[in-house]
């Protein structure tokens, strides 16, 4: 248990449906990340928040949409996927964005397959 | 931009060998290094944050040497069980990004 859950563990979507992904730590952190881990490349990272503010938007296509309500709570909003997009999604958080010496704990991430 | 490689991307050893296994980056202004390991369909767990100004830390059977100047890093596993096959990945913080390696996938054969 590393403090931070993701919802769900899996999760099969067709191209138009509409899903959401959630994620909560439970560690007091103020930064929040968004990764994606598709076979045999490094992790991506897609969307980084600190103190509730979208800090890195990594290119990542409009179909992904974060949302983050508070420090602990963080969502990937998911809307007319491409099978490319079939993927482990890994949330992770840090005491702060900016600060060097931080250790990131990741949760035990989402499987996406779009069919 | 910062890249991250990690060689080999497969070991495979026999339980009770000791290994090492290798990361490299590419710009050496780093804050931490971290090592972590993911286990099939599961997240990552961090095993040793070694800050900048460190050379190495150690974690039970897990120690973890950091040379900044020439952008490696290496990850010794002592003693090898089964228990220990998994991915490993390593990271390096620069600015406020985690740069990560693909890993290497080992397996300790009983």
């Amino acid at each position: 248990e590393t403090g931070v859950t993701q919802t769900p563990r899996h999760l099969v979507m067709g191209m138009t449906n509409k899903k959401s992904l959630k994620c909560e730590q439970h560690l007091g952190h103020n930064a929040m990340y968004w990764y994606k881990q598709s076979a045999k490349k490094p992790l991506e990272l897609m969307f980084v928040y600190n103190f509730k503010e979208q800090t890195e938007n990594n290119s990542v296509p409009s179909r992904f949409s974060p949302e983050c309500p508070n420090s602990s709570h963080l969502f990937l909003h998911l809307h007319t996927l491409q099978p490319e997009d079939s993927a482990l999604y890994l949330c992770a958080s840090s005491q702060e964005a900016t600060r060097s010496g931080n250790t990131i704990y990741f949760g035990e991430g989402s499987w996406l397959t779009v069919v | 931009k910062q890249e991250v490689t990690q060689i080999p991307a497969a070991l495979s050893v026999p339980e009770g060998e000791n290994l090492v296994l290798n990361c490299s980056f590419t710009d050496s202004a780093i804050y931490n290094l971290q090592w972590f390991r993911q286990d099939p369909g599961k997240g990552l767990t961090s095993l040793l944050l070694i800050q900048s100004s460190q050379r190495e830390q150690t974690s039970g059977r897990l120690n973890a040497s950091l040379d900044k100047s020439s952008g490696r890093s290496t990850l010794y596993i002592a003693a090898s069980q089964p228990g220990d096959s998994a991915t490993y990945l390593c990271a390096v913080t620069s600015g406020n990004q985690f740069y990560f390696g693909t890993g290497t996938s080992l397996t300790v054969i009983p």
